[in-house]
């Protein structure tokens, strides 16, 4: 089967640094990517990570550690509009995403 | 910067009427494919596109959904029978190849209303 989970919400302070954690069980693996979704809007893609390590651009970074199922977004500089969900989403050895259920971030002045 | 386009951006229907649902792609894009979310939920996977044929689709798309590329630049879902259960946004989206980590772009979605 497949399953991505990530935590529901999460809480953080303008300024500050974040960390969004994304763990997956899936059949295949071919990337595992980030999207940001503001409420009633597309997702927007943030980040990807084929390899692991970390991947770097700009405040946000990703890693990835294939061998445990797990990646993470670390968000710095947290800033009001980063206020949103952060979807993590795997691609196994099709084409499509399979999405997580969301970590809906909220940024309190 | 080149986008996925969505038209309607929102259709109220009643349950039993067909929609079609119009997209799109980003324009040197060969992949397209169309994603559901119902409110409050993830966002789902229906079915992928390329070369003019289906390549992956869901459980979720049964008998009841169908995808066409009238033209060189849209591409649609069309819902034959809409169920309230249908009700939710769908979003296009498109990517320049299938395989690997090629990103996919999404459009703004359209939000389907069934009564």
């Amino acid at each position: 089967g497949q399953n991505i989970d990530q935590p529901t919400e999460m809480t953080a302070t303008e300024g500050a640094i974040v960390q969004i954690n994304c763990t997956y069980q899936t059949s295949g693996f071919n990337g595992l990517f980030w999207y940001q979704q503001h409420a009633g809007e597309a997702p927007t893609f943030l980040s990807y990570n084929v390899l692991d390590g970390l991947e770097e651009k700009g405040r946000f970074s990703s890693f990835l550690s294939r061998s445990k199922g797990y990646s993470y977004l670390l968000l710095k500089e947290l800033q009001m509009k980063d206020s949103a969900s952060y979807l993590c989403a795997v691609k196994g050895y099709g084409q499509n995403f399979v999405f997580g259920p969301g970590t809906r971030l909220s940024v309190l002045p | 910067e080149p986008e996925v386009t969505q038209t309607p951006s929102h259709q109220v229907t009643q349950m039993g009427q067909e929609v079609i649902l119009r997209c799109v792609p980003i324009s040197n894009h060969l992949y397209f494919y169309w994603y559901r979310q119902i409110l409050g939920q993830k966002v789902e996977f229906l079915v992928s596109f390329y070369n003019n044929e289906i390549s992956e689709k869901s459980e979720i798309f049964d008998d009841q959904f169908s995808v066409e590329r009238p033209d060189g630049s849209n591409f649609t879902l069309k819902i034959r029978s809409t169920k309230l259960e249908d009700s939710a946004m769908y979003f296009c989206a498109s990517s320049v190849k299938g395989g690997g980590t090629d990103t996919q772009y999404f459009g703004p979605g359209t939000r389907l209303t069934v009564l």
